[in-house]
């Protein structure tokens, strides 16, 4: 079955960065795109960015560009989402989700980055 | 960017009665390819979410018939039949048109 497992909790100071993991297994990973998403503690979905398996293509939101880089690792089939100058505000859970037909069919199970000094 | 709202932000319901949620876009979501790729995804306490239905009205495997998905343009809405215990939660929408991908801000359902 599809599996998207995740890093563990990270907490990090203001400034500092933080690089997460996904790896994948149970599908051909170079078939498929991965999102990431994050929800803030008792907030909405987020969109980050999307990479595809060979990572020539790479789509990151606006508000996250110059701070965030979204990386894969193909003979591990994991992709790894760094995200850069950390503040309060980037304090979240972060989910790697498959992109499926334009969706996201397969999630993470999350990984909470906490920014705090 | 398309923003999605969604009302009601909360819908208590009584187990076995039928709920409903609306989402609209700021702009159509149909595609220059024909699709209108709206998509609603279930998200349980503690849990990650969960896709539920895609392209307007498309069941995600896996996924019980309670649940159905209408509508077109810029509206839409998601109903579930008879409400059980198991579809506590939030629901989201979530246009897949372009990007960047956005949500609605979620509708919390809840048992009455």
């Amino acid at each position: 079955q599809v599996l998207l497992v995740q890093s563990g909790t990270e907490v990090q100071k203001p400034g500092a960065s933080v690089k997460i993991s996904c790896k994948a297994s149970g599908y051909t990973f170079s078939n498929f795109y991965m999102h990431w998403v994050r929800q803030a503690p008792g907030q909405g979905l987020e969109w980050v960015g999307i990479i595809n398996p060979t990572g020539d293509s790479i789509s990151y939101a606006l508000k996250f560009q110059g701070r965030v880089t979204m990386t894969r690792d193909t003979s591990t089939s994991t992709v790894y989402m760094e995200l850069r100058s950390l503040r309060s505000e980037d304090t979240a859970v972060y989910y790697c989700a498959r992109a499926w037909n334009q969706y996201f069919d397969y999630w993470g199970q999350g990984t909470l980055v906490t920014v705090s000094s | 960017d398309i923003v999605m709202t969604q009302t009601p932000l909360s819908s208590p319901v009584t187990l076995g009665q039928p709920a409903s949620i609306s989402c609209r876009s700021s702009q159509s979501l149909e595609h220059s390819d024909g699709n209108t790729y709206l998509s609603w995804l279930q998200q349980r306490p503690g849990q990650p979410p969960r896709l539920l239905i895609y392209k307007i009205s498309n069941r995600f495997s896996g996924v019980p018939d309670r649940f159905s998905g209408s509508g077109a343009g810029t509206d839409f809405t998601l109903k579930i039949s008879r409400v059980e215990p198991e579809d506590v939660g939030v629901y989201y929408c979530m246009q897949a048109t372009q990007f960047p991908r956005t949500f609605g801000q979620g509708t919390k359902v809840e048992i009455k």
